[in-house]
Formats: structure tokens, sequence, C-alpha cells
């Protein structure tokens, strides 16, 4: 597509569900990252996938957070067990190689745990 | 520019000034940076990037400065208009990981 798209734009879940936000990434591009913004705060990163390799996972906050990305295209995140401190708003990033080319970011999904 | 404190750094300038935001980066093996714009209830959008084998990169009606030897990152928006108001994010890839690193952002205040 012409950019990155992210659904749902917007998910209220109540403490304790699970929720998936999905991904779809811009056409060709094959790095794809998953950020979490808290309110007025930077993007936190949570994980990075580059083509078929292992995916970096190193920043998903507890084993709660898992993503996937299918075909390498699109990217689910899912986080079980959702809490309270899980509202922030996700951002999804694809940049053509992962080499320093510039990331393009979605318009995110605001995930609000009631 | 960037701050450890719980608000955002603002900055508030009248229409047609020109603003200077500012950024330390704090990792020397840093080799790329970029400056996103990012307005209410949007994600971040790209504006401008430069690389560590540069010290300054003009766009339109933007300029980056990278200073090395400081770990110091400056956007300067000419001209600055109203549409400009939005929180202005930093981010270094560090040579070889793939994943920028962002700050906190500055937000940008344009008064008509």
């Amino acid at each position: 597509g012409a950019g990155v798209s992210q659904s749902p734009s917007n998910k209220v879940t109540e403490k304790g569900k699970d929720v998936e936000l999905r991904c779809d990434p811009i056409s060709g591009h094959t790095a794809l990252y998953w950020y979490r913004q808290s309110l007025g705060q930077g993007l936190e990163f949570l994980i990075y996938f580059q083509g078929n390799s292992a995916p970096d996972k190193s920043g998903l906050p507890s084993d709660r957070f898992s993503a996937e990305r299918t075909g390498g295209s699109v990217s689910t995140l899912t986080i079980q067990r959702t809490q309270q401190e899980d509202s922030a708003v996700y951002l999804c990033a694809s940049s053509r190689t992962g080499g320093n080319y510039g990331y393009t970011f979605g318009s995110g999904t605001r995930l609000t745990v009631v | 520019g960037e701050s450890v404190g719980l608000h955002l750094p603002t900055l508030s300038v009248q229409e047609g000034d020109n603003s200077i935001i500012n950024c330390a980066y704090s990792n020397s093996a840093s080799d790329y940076f970029i400056w996103y714009k990012q307005e209410s209830g949007k994600g971040p959008q790209f504006i401008i990037d430069i690389r560590s084998n540069m010290d300054k990169r003009q766009g339109q009606r933007v300029t980056v400065l990278l200073n090395k030897t400081v770990k110091h990152l400056s956007l300067q928006i000419a001209a600055t208009q109203p549409g400009d108001s939005a929180v202005y994010f930093c981010a270094e890839d560090h040579g070889g990981s793939y994943i920028p690193t962002f700050g906190r952002g500055t937000s940008l205040i344009v008064h008509p």
C-alpha cells in the first residue's frame, strides 16, 4: 500500500483480556518495527523483524507480549492478560531494508485498558 | 532540547520566526540521525535525515546540523508556520543495529 496501515485505530479492552494489533507495512519493505508510546513520552522499542531472520525481541517488556510476521508482510502484536500499564499508543514502522533508509510510521493503535 | 523531566520541553515561537530544536545523543557509534514530526493523533512523520559523514543537510525550510564532537543534533525550521506546531523527535541509529532510538521529543508551539 501507499503507507503503513494499522488497525484498529482505537481499542478499549478490559483488564485481563487479550488483544491483537495489526500492522500492514509498505509493500516491499523488508524491515518492520513495533514501538510503544505512552502519554507525553518518547517511543519505546518493542520488536524488530528483518526479512526471514529471527526477530529482535529485546524490547518486549514481558512475556505477555508477542509478535509475529506472516509471509514477510503483515505483522500482529499480541498482548495477553492486558494490564492498565499497557495503555499506550502502539506504533508500527517499516523500512526498505532496515539499514538506515528512514522509517515510515503508521498512525498507531491507541490501546486503553480499563 | 531533550529533557529527563516529566513534561516535554516546549519551544514557543511567533509565526515567521526561525525555530531551533536541539537534541543530544549518547552513543558515539551512532551513524544515522533522523528528525520526525508528530502531530496530535498521528504517527511520526519523517522530516529529514543525516549521516555521520555530513555535518549539515538542508531540506525545504528545514536544516539539520550534526556536531559529532559534542554529540549534538539540531533542527532549524525557517519562517515557522502554525502548521509546524507538533512534537519533534530526534532518532539515532547505532551503527549496525538498525533499531533507531528516539528521544522524548520537544513540543513546538507556533503562535499566529
